[in-house]
């Protein structure tokens, strides 16, 4: 069965720590990963990871995906409170043209 | 842009009554993804359109949810009838086209049915 692994589940850091989300998966044929950043809305898009090894970065955050060990991080460096979230990882499969989500780590980012 | 239009925003009712949502899409936007998210189940899409036409339905829990889309500017996700199990936050997304990355979300319907 399809599925997506997220850890930890819950999260307290200080500002300015830094802090790595992990998302571990199983699914058939996969085509790509994603993280979002969900507040207390809707979900918004972080990355997109298809390759191996390649980092994708974006200011504090960047990601990376293993595609033989089955599993992408999440790295946030300098924690910040509006990094408070629940950091949703999603796979995309081709055999199902479908997405699935994992739990969510819910981090709290505290002054 | 005023971006995916949901509502209601919240909707309280008792089970066994029907609950009505409604969605309206980016205008240009030819996908519209529907999507519901419990603590129990996370988030999971239920359904989606591609010019209003219903493409995969396989995430529909059971009979008693229907979806549809009669145009280009509106859906309605129905539950009829609604149980208690059925309470959740309940997205609605639309693209240009069928990639995740580039889906955006609408604010959600936060359902209790009491």
């Amino acid at each position: 069965e399809d599925k997506v692994v997220q850890s930890p589940l819950s999260l307290v850091v200080h500002e300015g720590d830094t802090v790595t989300l992990n998302c571990s998966y199983e699914v058939t044929n996969f085509r790509s990963l994603l993280w979002y950043k969900q507040e207390k809305k809707a979900p918004t898009f972080l990355f997109m990871l298809t390759s191996s090894g390649i980092e994708k970065k974006s200011g504090r955050l960047s990601s990376i995906l293993d595609k033989k060990e089955l599993f992408s991080i999440l790295n946030i460096t300098a924690t910040q409170t509006g990094d408070s979230a629940i950091y949703l990882c999603a796979v995309e499969s081709t055999s199902y043209d479908k997405v699935i989500f994992g739990p969510g780590t819910s981090l709290s980012v505290i002054p | 842009d005023a971006g995916v239009i949901q509502s209601p925003r919240h909707e309280v009712t008792e089970m066994g009554q029907e609950v009505t949502l409604r969605c309206k899409p980016i205008s240009g936007h030819d996908y519209l993804f529907w999507y519901r998210q419990t603590m129990m189940r996370g988030l999971e899409l239920l359904i989606y359109f591609n010019n209003n036409v219903p493409i995969d339905d396989s995430g529909m829990p059971e009979d008693r949810f229907s979806a549809k889309m009669p145009n280009a500017s509106f859906s309605t996700l129905k539950i009829q009838p609604s149980e208690p199990r059925d309470s959740a936050v309940y997205f609605c997304a639309s693209s240009r086209d069928r990639r995740q990355e580039t889906q955006y979300f609408g604010p959600g319907t936060r359902l209790l049915v009491l």
